[in-house]
């Protein structure tokens, strides 16, 4: 049982760049949401699923596009980066019934030059 | 909108005790707690639901005051394990995003 698993966990990228972070879960949660954390900002909501083929956008959505086409994959796509998008960013999952706390993984700290 | 978190930061003694709160604006269905060390993901911790039921930690206990959207974290007989930063995030009623305060420092000292 691995938990919810990101990958890269590190990735430099060049402004105006592409490129799509990997976020699988096997504990058949149907939730599954993006997270960016920045010093002093705490955890900011970038997109979330409550289950395949449902997304809708969190507090910082723009720049970022979702998709969610299986239970366990949901992979978070930056367009075009910016330097504005380096930040340290997590996956975490749920169970959608709000009784329960969330499972992060470990992160994919990005680097936009 | 982000819940407001107090203190900041809070430096302890081991076995010293440590109060963190989390207040918001809105009427709130949940509070979660989580606690993240440094460079780690964050650890859920707590939750609390409308109505008084409590999920999580044995050895750390919470409150949630819904009158007041109000939340508190309490930490008794710190350990320095207990270090890191602890965030509170909340639920709406109808809504499925959880967000985030902007996070308590605990640094636990031998």
């Amino acid at each position: 049982n691995a938990g919810v698993t990101q990958t890269p966990k590190f990735q430099v990228l060049k402004t105006g760049q592409s490129m799509t972070l990997q976020c699988a879960q096997d504990m058949n949660h149907e939730y599954m949401s993006w997270y960016r954390q920045d010093p002093g900002m705490g955890l900011r909501l970038i997109h979330y699923s409550v289950g395949a083929g449902i997304t809708d956008q969190g507090e910082v959505p723009n720049g970022y596009n979702v998709s969610r086409s299986t239970t366990e994959d949901f992979p978070l796509r930056l367009l075009s980066a910016a330097p504005s998008q380096t930040s340290v960013y997590f996956c975490a999952s749920s169970y959608v019934d709000r009784g329960f706390g969330y499972t992060f993984g470990s992160g994919t700290r990005l680097t936009v030059v | 909108q982000q819940p407001v978190q107090s203190p900041q930061a809070v430096i302890l003694r081991e076995g010293e005790d440590a109060v963190i709160n989390c207040s918001s604006s809105k009427a709130l269905y949940s509070v979660h707690w989580y606690r993240q060390k440094h460079g780690e993901a964050p650890v859920f911790l707590m939750i609390l639901l409308k109505g008084g039921e409590q999920k999580g930690h044995e050895k750390i206990s919470a409150s949630f005051n819904e009158k007041k959207q109000q939340s508190s974290l309490y930490l008794t007989a710190s350990q320095l394990s207990y270090s890191g930063t602890y965030f509170c995030g909340t639920l709406r009623g109808g809504s499925e995003k959880l967000v985030f305060g902007k996070g308590t420092k605990l640094t636990v000292n031998p």
